[in-house]
């Protein structure tokens, strides 16, 4: 079965800074990835998603991520940071091991602080 | 264009009594999924609805009932609420076509059980 872990439940960088997130995954099928983003009291919002092709992936509000296929990773990076970027941030593997259900597996997510 | 809706926003209900949780799609999705999102925790699934007509239990179903109304509507029902039910719930949905399409997810239901 499909499994998600996020290193770091809370990742605190200064505005301007390199933001990484990251992501592993666990899949006995080629995997499609996504990274969704939640402001305060709001739902989740796609930020990227990577199916097949192209390992590195450009997203919204410039996040990218870069899937690895020999370490099982899709870590999620911005260079250079904003204030408005504070939020919690999830990965999800879409669980195709099971039949076409679509259910979506989540890591435990990351708060993101930016410090002034 | 509204998306994915859930009503109510929040809720505060007394341990033992019910509830259902409305979530409706206008973007013709066959799949609908519960999730309950608690901290540290991630989101995890509750129940799914793979097409209309279907649904199936997820990672935590105990306490829960869902019914698929027909395309748009899928619903979560609360028959005897417990304070491990204190929770935000999202509905999502999703356009299943092969695993690379996006969910969609709701706002959320903050609900609290005293």
């Amino acid at each position: 079965a499909q499994s998600v872990t996020q290193l770091g439940s809370h990742v605190s960088v200064s505005e301007g800074a390199l933001v990484l997130l990251r992501c592993n995954y666990s899949s006995s099928v080629p995997p499609y990835l996504f990274w969704y983003v939640q402001y305060p009291n709001q739902g989740l919002q796609l930020l990227l998603k990577y199916t097949t092709g192209a390992t590195l992936v450009k997203g919204i509000n410039g996040f990218e991520a870069e899937f690895k296929k020999s370490e099982t990773s899709f870590h999620l990076t911005k260079p250079s940071a904003h204030m408005s970027d504070a939020a919690e941030y999830f990965c999800a593997v879409s669980d195709e091991g099971s039949g076409n259900t679509g259910k979506l597996i989540f890591g435990q997510g990351t708060t993101l602080q930016v410090k002034p | 264009n509204a998306g994915v809706t859930q009503t109510p926003k929040f809720q505060v209900l007394k341990t033992g009594q019910s509830m259902t949780l409305q979530c409706a799609q206008d973007m013709n999705h066959n799949s609908m999924y519960w999730y309950r999102q608690d901290p540290g925790m991630g989101l995890r699934l509750i129940y799914y609805s793979a097409s209309e007509g279907t649904t199936d239990k997820g990672e935590v179903p105990n306490g829960y009932n869902v019914s698929r109304l027909n395309k748009r509507e899928f619903s979560l029902r609360l028959e005897s609420a417990a304070p491990s039910q204190t929770s935000v719930y999202f509905c999502a949905s999703r356009m299943i076509t092969g695993g690379n399409t996006e969910a969609f997810f709701g706002q959320g239901t903050r609900l609290t059980v005293v």
